[in-house]
């Protein structure tokens, strides 16, 4: 079965400070890759997904992530943290279910800035 | 505006009562999903609808139920029969093409408390 570990359940960085979130998957075939934002008693907002081709994907408010397919790793990236970052971040998988395809998340990764 | 609304934002209950939750999308997406999230827990899968009038358990289905009437709404019902319903509910939608590619975008969900 399909898993994902977010082995970080809190960062906390400086604000103007680079910020790596790690995700780790478990999935047999190719994955399909996502991460969301959620700010304190909110919805979740679309970051970023890897579907296939470049390995290095950019998404929103200036986020990116890598997929190594090596590692089994898909992490996130920011050159230089905002306050307005601070939010919990979910890393996803895509994998198949009856006759659809679901999501199965990681346990989030809490994002504290420090001004 | 296109989007998935969702209400209300807070719900209280009394232990014994059944509770409704709504969902609704404009985005013509055929897919619904309903998710139930927990402080470090992630989200996990209760329900979802590849379309109208037909819908699957995920994870957690047990205590919940749906209909899917209308290709726009898809309302929860938790039940007296969960036992521990407090928690933050959350909704999606996606196109439901059945492909991997499919993204999920998520309703600013709903606070349920059991009083």
């Amino acid at each position: 079965a399909q898993s994902v570990t977010q082995p970080d359940i809190h960062i906390t960085v400086s604000e103007g400070a680079s910020l790596e979130l790690r995700c780790n998957y478990s999935y047999g075939a190719t994955p399909y890759l996502f991460w969301y934002v959620q700010s304190p008693g909110q919805g979740l907002q679309l970051l970023l997904k890897y579907f296939s081709g470049d390995t290095l994907v950019q998404g929103i408010k200036g986020f990116e992530a890598e997929f190594k397919r090596s590692q089994s790793s898909f992490n996130l990236r920011k050159p230089s943290v905002h306050w307005s970052d601070a939010a919990e971040y979910f890393c996803a998988v895509g994998s198949p279910g009856a006759g659809s395809y679901q999501l199965t998340f990681g346990k989030g990764t809490k994002l504290s800035v420090i001004p | 505006d296109g989007g998935i609304t969702q209400s209300p934002k807070y719900l209280f209950r009394k232990e014994g009562q059944n509770v409704t939750l709504s969902c609704e999308q404009n985005l013509n997406h055929d897919a619904m999903y309903w998710y139930r999230q927990d402080p470090g827990q992630g989200l996990r899968l209760i329900y979802y609808s590849q379309i109208v009038n037909d819908f699957q358990k995920g994870d957690i289905a047990e205590g919940y139920s749906v209909s899917r009437e209308k290709k726009e709404s898809f309302p929860l019902t938790v039940t007296s029969a969960q036992k521990n319903p407090t928690a933050f509910y959350l909704c999606a939608s996606s196109i439901g093409d059945r492909r991997m590619t499919d993204t999920q975008y998520f309703g600013p969900g709903t606070r349920l408390t059991v009083l």
